[in-house]
This record gives C-alpha cells, structure tokens and sequence, in this order.
C-alpha cells in the first residue's frame, strides 16, 4: 500500500530536550515537505527537499532541522523544542513532475511544555 | 494579508443541500489550485483540481476565476459524510510549494 508514515503519532515533551520526528514514504517520491497546522493559520511550510542531500526552507524553519540522506526518509528535528512549537505536524511527498499533488502522513501532535 | 484566504465557517447545512465555498488568493503567479479536504485531527487529501474551465466530479464542482484571483468549490445534495474542513491551496512552481488556506468548516446535519 502506498502511504506516508511518521512516528510518533503523539508526544508529550519538555522546553529544550531534543525531539525527532520520523517521516518514511513507499513510493519513490524525490520530494517531500514538513509542515505545521495551527487553528486559524492553516498548514505552514517548515521545510523541504527537492531530492537526497537537497533540502531548503519553507515559511516557517526557525527551530527546526532536517534531513535527507535516504529518498525514502525526511526526519524532522527540533534541537530545543519550546512551547511555541507545540502544533499538529504533516509530512508529505509527492513526485517532482507533480509537487502540486502531495501525500500526507497521517500528522504528529506535539505538545511542549 | 494571507496568500489564500477563507471564510473559516462553519457552514452548517441540512442533508441534500446545495452549498458553496470561495477562496481567494493574493500572489498572481500561483499556478495550479486545488480544493483538499481533510476530516478532524486527520491528514489533507486531496478532492480535486481547479480550471478555468470549471470541472465537475459527481457532486462537487470547482472553478477557477484569474480575473478575480478567485476559486470556488459547490457541493451539491450534501451528505453527512461530506462533514468535514475544505482547505483551498495554490501551488507556486516557483517556489516548489503548495499554499494553504485556513479551511472552512462543513457540518451537514440530518
């Protein structure tokens, strides 16, 4: 089955300890994207890569890292997470030749405390 | 001023109405729109395309405006099933992304 995966599904934290969310998708895509979804802004670009070892900024990257060293795999890292931070997240993929038509993951909630 | 925009809702409507969303979008240069749907605390999916043309499928039409930098969405003979948050996106090539707008919100009741 074709489909999005992130893990986890749910977390609980605390400001300042290191956190990664995992995003895998089965189906080659070369592009994928992170995005957060807050009440009243919608879903707001963190990050994205274009393909292996190719990533750039969306909207909103401050706080956040990622990384692509496998096509398959687009971790996201929040190196000293704060409360403002705390959101529902969406990774998603698509192909190159259709970015406009993008899979989601099935999201993470995060809370910061 | 957000780059798409919409009235949040929540529209509320019997089963078996006709309703209709707009959407509007600021940056001329967005290329393509969609309408994605996406039901509580789940992921986006994506319902269908616009075109200037106007496009039908089953019971939803879309259409696009440029003029007016304009999208609509009607659903016609709501079901209860169509409950859901409608989110209008435009895609800029340019910069390689889909953007967002906040969603508004369908409750269709018995």
């Amino acid at each position: 089955e074709a489909q999005v995966t992130q893990n986890p599904r749910y977390l609980i934290t605390v400001t300042g300890k290191k956190l990664t969310v995992t995003c895998s998708q089965n189906m080659n895509h070369e592009y994928m994207s992170w995005y957060r979804q807050d009440p009243g802004l919608g879903l707001r670009q963190i990050y994205y890569s274009m393909n292996v070892e190719v990533t750039d900024k969306g909207d909103v990257p401050e706080g956040y890292k990622v990384s692509r060293k496998e096509k398959r795999n687009f971790p996201l890292i929040l190196e000293s997470p704060s409360p403002n931070q705390t959101s529902l997240y969406f990774c998603a993929s698509s192909s190159n030749r259709a970015r406009e038509t993008q899979y989601f993951g099935p999201g993470t909630r995060l809370l910061v405390l | 001023r957000k780059e798409v925009e919409q009235d949040p809702g929540p529209f509320n409507v019997p089963e078996g109405a006709t309703v209709a969303f707009n959407c509007t979008y600021s940056n001329s240069a967005s290329q393509s729109f969609f309408w994605y749907r996406q039901d509580c605390r789940k992921e986006p999916k994506l319902l269908m395309s616009v075109y200037s043309s106007g496009n039908e499928d089953g019971r939803f039409t879309a259409q696009l405006n440029r003029a007016s930098q304009y999208i609509s969405l009607l659903i016609r003979d709501s079901k209860l099933s169509d409950s859901a948050t409608y989110l209008c996106v435009a895609f800029s090539g340019g910069y390689n992304k889909l953007i967002f707008g906040a969603g508004t919100r369908l409750a269709v009741h018995p």
